[in-house]
């Protein structure tokens, strides 16, 4: 079955430094990765995806995610946080492409001033 | 982008009665609809996945006599909780597949939060 371990439930970090949260898929099949950001009272907004071809994938606000098959993991990463970045990360995966979707369970992450 | 909204975005109820919440998409015909629930601090749970015009299915562990799922046109799904109680109070949040991205991308909507008192 697939599963999906963020290894971090929160990330508390100062502003302009850099962050990565941690995600990674127990499963074999997995061949769709997402990351996903969630906004207080919000539903969740698309930042990035892998489905194929090029390894490290790029969303336009500066997160960038590499996915690694040999150690099943998918990174988010960002250079330099902003405090407009602080929200709810949520790694998933699929093998059906959207359908039956599996969320990891979040990773809090606070910029502080 | 493709947008998908929820009706009420908050919705209070007494313990007993029902309610119906609203996951529309606004630009774009659905083929999937999904509705999952979401507690304090944790993550998605898939509750069931609807298709235009055929029964949803529902996930492991959801009563589907309790959450009422009905996907009448390609552009709305609804959730009805029937005979709610307070530990079904949660964030209801609603996604659809068929927008304009790859066939691969969910598209959300904001969420419901749901108080049962």
């Amino acid at each position: 079955a697939q599963s999906v371990t963020q290894l971090d439930s929160q990330v508390p970090v100062f502003e302009e430094a850099p962050v990565e949260l941690r995600c990674n898929d127990s499963s074999s099949v997995s061949v769709y990765l997402f990351w996903y950001v969630q906004y207080p009272n919000q539903g969740l907004q698309l930042l990035l995806k892998y489905l194929s071809g090029s390894t490290l994938v790029e969303s336009i606000n500066g997160f960038e995610a590499e996915f690694n098959k040999s150690q099943t993991s998918f990174h988010l990463r960002k250079p330099s946080v902003h405090i407009s970045d602080t929200a709810e990360y949520f790694c998933a995966v699929s093998d059906t492409g959207g359908f039956k979707t599996i969320f990891g369970a979040g990773t809090r992450l606070f910029v502080k001033a | 982008g493709a947008v998908v909204s929820q009706h009420p975005s908050r919705v209070i109820c007494k313990s007993g009665t029902s309610v119906k919440i609203e996951c529309r998409s606004l630009d774009f015909q659905a083929t999937t609809m999904f509705w999952y629930r979401q507690f304090p601090k944790q993550s998605l749970m898939l509750m069931a996945t609807s298709n235009e015009g055929s029964k949803a299915t529902y996930e492991q562990g959801v009563e589907k006599d309790k959450f009422l799922i009905n996907h009448a046109s390609l552009t709305l799904s609804t959730l009805t909780v029937t005979s709610a109680h307070p530990e079904d109070s949660s964030f209801y949040i609603c996604s659809a597949i068929g927008g304009q991205g790859d066939l691969y991308e969910q598209y959300f909507g904001p969420g419901t939060r749901l108080t049962v008192t």
